[in-house]
């Protein structure tokens, strides 16, 4: 049972070029998020999925895009990165468990566009 | 626009003290959820709290949550090193988390 995985761990990209960040959970959650992490600024979703088949932007969506391949998995996509996505992104899924809702998250991809 | 404030943003004590971190918002949230987070990792749930009133215990941390759910707390009874971390408050509305900013924690031994 491995949770919520992610690739790559690191990265670092030049002004313009594009990557994908992968996602994928085991645990069966319908719920699947996109969040980064700045200093200072806590965590911000970027985008989430509700669902399978379902996307919705979160409150910092712009340069970026999302597919929500199937249940397990949830791909987030910079087209044309800038030196402001620098930053720490986290997948993350959510669901219940005992009855409490509970949120699970990878351990990171530390993206530098320089 | 930051709906959860939390306060302290750092504290520094000595080991064996005593200290709460709060989490405070305007806003209802459905449920409430406390993290820890180490460098280089990803938050851990620590504890989700639902009802008004609410108040959870996980060993020596005690969780609170507001009569009007709009509000939190996180007390630690005799902090130890390992306690050490930045923990995170999060409201959930309809499938969305609110994070705060956060309180860095560092317990001296």
């Amino acid at each position: 049972n491995a949770g919520v995985t992610q690739t790559p761990k690191f990265q670092v990209l030049k002004t313009g070029q594009s990557m994908t960040l992968q996602c994928a959970q085991d645990m069966n959650h319908n719920s699947m998020y996109w969040y980064r992490q700045d200093p200072g600024m806590g965590l911000r979703l970027i985008y989430y999925s509700a669902s399978e088949g379902t996307t919705d932007k979160g409150e910092v969506p712009n340069g970026y895009n999302v597919s929500r391949l199937n249940k397990r998995e949830f791909s987030l996509r910079l087209e044309s990165a800038a030196p402001s996505q620098t930053s720490v992104y986290f997948c993350a899924s959510s669901g219940t468990s005992g009855g409490d809702l509970v949120q699970y998250f990878g351990p990171g991809t530390r993206l530098t566009v320089t | 626009t930051q709906l959860l404030e939390q306060s302290p943003q750092f504290l520094s004590i000595q080991e064996g003290e005593n200290l709460t971190v709060y989490c405070n918002s305007s806003s209802v949230f459905s449920s409430l959820q406390w993290y820890r987070q180490e460098p280089g990792e990803g938050p851990v749930l620590l504890v989700t709290v639902v009802t008004g009133g609410e108040v959870k215990k996980l060993k020596r941390l005690t969780f609170q949550f507001g009569d009007a759910r709009k509000d939190s707390s996180l007390h630690i009874t005799a902090a130890q090193p390992g306690d050490t971390g930045l923990y995170l408050c999060a409201g959930a509305r309809t499938y969305k988390y609110i994070f705060g900013t956060g309180t860095r924690l560092k317990v001296l031994a």
